[in-house]
């Protein structure tokens, strides 16, 4: 069975500094999918960004970049120019391509952002 | 919004009651995903319908059973309810089996008391 970890259950940044989340998963799976979520005090869960573990390329969106190390099982998720609206939960999923198409989460990591 | 609506968005209700949660997913989403938030588990898939049928079970309780309906929607039956079922129940939905993106209603929070 998968499994995600994430290590850092609190992390804090000041307000327009850079900070990177990590997460560590395991698979004996060579093709998968991996995915970082927002949970802001709404509740809402929010994609933030997608790998495709077959592509090399890191993805990106807008501030949010993550670096995937596919060989060492990590996926850690850098965000920049942080922003108070970027404080919430961020959890890292797995989910297989083939098989049960749901997501494994990770225990989550707590961000807050300092003015 | 990502167009998954979930009902009621709480409940409170006495151990050893039922309850059912409800979930439209987005308009032409055929899959129907639950999971299950708490303090102590986490987030855990609960199950999986795809148009109708059931596609995979996770950790789910036997006292806890879902169904997917022709119009969609899916419930979410709760009975015989402990004190440790409360948590937030997410439901997401997507457009087909192999979508890598699902998209999450913002939950139900049930508290047993």
């Amino acid at each position: 069975a998968q499994t995600v970890t994430q290590s850092q259950p609190e992390m804090s940044v000041q307000e327009a500094e850079t900070v990177t989340l990590s997460c560590t998963y395991d698979t004996s799976e060579s093709d998968y999918y991996l995915f970082w979520y927002k949970q802001p005090p709404s509740r809402q869960m929010i994609l933030v960004i997608r790998q495709e573990a077959y592509k090399q390329q890191n993805a990106t969106e807008n501030r949010f970049s993550v670096n995937f190390q596919k060989a060492a099982k990590s996926f850690s998720l850098k965000i920049s120019d942080s922003q108070l609206g970027d404080a919430a939960m961020y959890f890292c999923a797995y989910r297989s391509v083939k098989g049960a198409q749901k997501l494994v989460f990770g225990q989550g990591t707590r961000l807050t952002i300092n003015p | 919004d990502s167009g998954v609506t979930q009902t009621p968005k709480h409940l409170i209700t006495a151990t050893g009651q039922r309850v059912t949660l409800r979930c439209s997913p987005r308009s032409g989403d055929l899959s129907v995903y639950w999971y299950q938030q708490s303090l102590d588990q986490g987030l855990q898939f609960l199950i999986h319908y795809y148009n109708g049928e059931e596609r995979a079970k996770g950790n789910i309780l036997e006292r806890f059973s879902a169904q997917q309906f022709p119009d969609l929607h899916s419930e979410l039956n709760l009975s015989s309810l402990e004190l440790g079922d409360s948590a937030l129940y997410f439901c997401a939905s997507s457009v087909r089996v192999e979508n890598t993106e699902a998209f999450f209603g913002q939950g139900t929070r049930l508290t047993v008391v």
